[in-house]
């Protein structure tokens, strides 16, 4: 088991250019979540897959992010056009699938830390 | 989710008990207590977990009011690397949809000191 890993771990960016990260969850988790994480504040949801399907979209995932799973393992973040604004730690999470026997525990990546000039 | 209310900060010296509180008046009679940390620049760590009764796993001890309304995260001998912020996380059983609906809050940095 190597956890969750998230590539890039830093990324700089020039304001309107496009950003991609990826997330590798743990092996046997089918349930991976993007959250953001701006400085100071507590992690913010982004969005939540069940194997390839995208079940839930935040409000804060605006038309300029999107995000898929197209094999039910890794999953990708893109970022269009940034902007300043947009400068955050993306953290990915991954969990077990159903409730019995499970903590319920969310199992994150170190992130990906993002900074728009 | 209830909301939870932590105070910002904690300091702790090396080596002695460190008691984080966490308040959720209006937590609902299925929802759990979760507590996790962040240490500077990494992801959220799960600690433990509660519904009713106090609980007890390698990392720390979770002490929840007999009127649930409040909760205590007990890390029995700081150290060092216990230095982080901690969230404290009210929400519902086990299932995906509970998991999104987290409202992480602030949480509470505690600093543990030499």
């Amino acid at each position: 088991d190597t956890g969750v890993s998230q590539d890039p771990r830093h990324k700089i960016t020039k304001r309107g250019q496009n950003v991609t990260f990826r997330c590798d969850p743990i092996s046997e988790h089918n349930r991976l979540y993007w959250y953001r994480q701006t400085l100071g504040q507590g992690p913010e949801f982004l969005t939540y897959f069940q194997n390839e399907a995208q079940l839930e979209k935040s409000r804060l995932l605006s038309d300029r992010f999107s995000a898929e799973r197209p094999k039910g393992s890794f999953s990708t973040l893109e970022i269009q056009r940034t902007e300043q604004g947009d400068s955050a730690m993306y953290l990915c999470a991954s969990s077990l699938p159903g409730a019995i026997m499970n903590t319920g525990e969310l199992f994150f990546g170190e992130g990906s830390r993002l900074t728009v000039l | 989710d209830a909301k939870t209310t932590q105070p910002p900060s904690m300091d702790c010296a090396e080596g002695r008990a460190a008691n984080l509180p966490c308040n959720h008046s209006t937590i609902s009679g299925n929802e759990y207590v979760y507590w996790y940390r962040q240490i500077h620049s990494q992801g959220p760590q799960y600690i433990i977990h509660g519904l009713k009764n106090n609980e007890t796993n390698e990392m720390a001890s979770l002490i929840i009011t007999e009127d649930r309304k409040s909760s205590t995260l007990i890390l029995p001998h700081a150290t060092l690397r216990d230095t982080a912020v901690y969230y404290c996380i009210v929400r519902g059983p086990f299932n995906a949809g509970n998991n999104r609906k987290l409202i992480w809050g602030l949480g509470t940095s505690l600093a543990v000191n030499p």
